[in-house]
């Protein structure tokens, strides 16, 4: 059952513009949500994360906003580098089974000179 | 500081045959997670091993099985492989502090190809 959906696999920016990656989710009881960034050959680092209590978090260049009554959670890269360059994942847990994390299958991100 | 290890990188099986990974958690964490990725997808969760006990399951057969150590690394060990267990197998480690313990930290997994 896919509970955290990343509907747009690829996405390319230009260098200095913003990038926004989309993330949708249906578990209601979610309330801790994460991105995560992953380079080739290594494994997913963590990058920002939002609990259900806000709607927006952010951290340096990078802001994650959240939609609770649209189950949708975005994360911003403002501006963009090409060392942004990676795939994103968007990750949810919930408070009574929190160990187990669900992740979305990614969004490649191509930011361009 | 030592982050997560991984042993090996890469791994050639055959079906039916039975398959070890290896996991050194970070320094001073507890709590080892084991996520399956693949191809195409996003991390799956398998299980995860705090106090050398299965805490939590996923949804993965009994073929898949794990164990814990007294210094907090980890096996994963898949019985009878089909070629759908063909993917790239992660390590995640966390301490057990705290409500929110989801900030977990990946090693660079073993691929696993099944032929």
């Amino acid at each position: 059952d896919q509970q955290v959906k990343q509907n747009s696999p690829s996405l390319s920016v230009q260098e200095g513009r913003i990038s926004i990656l989309n993330c949708d989710y249906t578990n209601s009881m979610f309330d801790y949500f994460l991105w995560y960034k992953k380079y080739p050959a290594e494994g997913p680092t963590f990058l920002i994360s939002i609990s259900s209590i806000k709607d927006k978090n952010e951290d340096g260049r990078f802001t994650v906003f959240l939609n609770k009554s649209a189950k949708h959670l975005s994360l911003h890269i403002v501006p963009s580098q090409p060392g942004d360059s990676a795939v994103y994942f968007c990750a949810a847990s919930a408070r009574y089974n929190n160990n187990d994390m669900r992740f979305g299958a990614g969004t490649r991100l191509t930011v361009k000179p | 500081d030592a982050g997560v290890t991984q042993s090996p990188t890469h791994l050639i099986k055959t079906r039916g045959q039975q398959v070890t990974l290896r996991c050194s958690p970070k320094s001073g964490h507890d709590t080892v997670s084991w996520y399956q990725q693949a191809l195409g997808q996003g991390p799956q969760f398998i299980f995860q091993y705090y106090e050398e006990e299965e805490r939590q399951r996923g949804n993965f057969p009994d073929r898949f099985s794990g164990h814990q150590f007294p210094n907090y690394s980890s096996e994963l060990n898949v019985n009878a492989l089909l070629l759908g267990d063909s993917a790239l197998y992660l390590c995640a480690s966390n301490t057990d502090r705290g409500r929110f313990n989801e900030k977990l930290f990946f090693g660079s997994g073993t691929q696993l190809s099944v032929l």
